[in-house]
């Protein structure tokens, strides 16, 4: 298995820019979730979505989109990259039997807006 | 707010000491979680406590649930350069996502 995978690794964009992380999990965990990571500033949840269909709102959703067509993926756009959201990106996923939400992060992909 | 507090927030010490991280908050959670990150990757599930007075071992690695469920420890006996990375704690409660606090980065130097 190879687990929770996101694409691209590093990413540079300008301003206003538009772009799609990708991220995929073959573990068939029906809750997956964004958060970035900032200095100082531990990791906070973007969007989370607990099966393909549903999704929802976590700490920090402004600025960015996501959808779950599928069980495997769980993409999250950015619509008009802002200098603020220069951040390292992690998509984690989690069965949710048993209540624990026992994460399983991906590698991350390190964003850079100019 | 941040619901849980993670202290020290950094931590350097010499390979062979013993070290102790904390997780407090004010609210209940039912269960815990520490991670360990390091750089450049994502965080990787160390342990997940659910019962109030809870301890478990990994190795030298002790973890602790307070009777309350709203802290918990982490003890690292002979600390060793392995074991350096960030920690961090997480808490689930009920009806809500995982709750994540800020981190503990720790350096053990030879």
């Amino acid at each position: 298995n190879a687990g929770v995978t996101q694409t691209p690794k590093f990413q540079v964009l300008k301003t206003g820019q538009s772009m799609t992380l990708q991220c995929a999990q073959d573990m068939n965990h029906e809750y997956m979730s964004w958060y970035r990571q900032d200095p100082g500033m531990g990791l906070r949840l973007i969007h989370y979505s607990v099966g393909a269909g549903i999704t929802d709102q976590g700490e920090v959703p402004n600025g960015y989109n996501v959808s779950r067509s599928t069980t495997e993926d769980f993409p999250l756009r950015l619509l008009s990259a802002a200098p603020s959201q220069t951040s390292v990106y992690f998509c984690a996923s989690s069965p949710l039997a048993g209540g624990m939400h026992e994460q399983y992060f991906g590698p991350g992909t390190r964003l850079t807006v100019t | 707010t941040q619901l849980l507090e993670q202290s020290p927030q950094f931590l350097s010490i010499q390979e062979g000491e013993n070290l102790t991280v904390y997780c407090n908050s004010s609210s209940v959670f039912s269960s815990l979680q520490w991670y360990r990150q390091e750089p450049g990757e994502g965080p990787v599930l160390l342990v997940t406590v659910v019962t109030g007075g809870e301890v478990k071992k990994l190795k030298r690695l002790t973890f602790q649930f307070g009777d309350a469920r709203k802290d918990s420890s982490l003890h690292i006996t002979a600390a060793q350069p392995g074991d350096t990375g960030l920690y961090l704690c997480a808490g689930v409660q009920a009806g809500t996502a995982l709750i994540f606090g800020k981190g503990t980065t720790l350096s053990v130097s030879s």
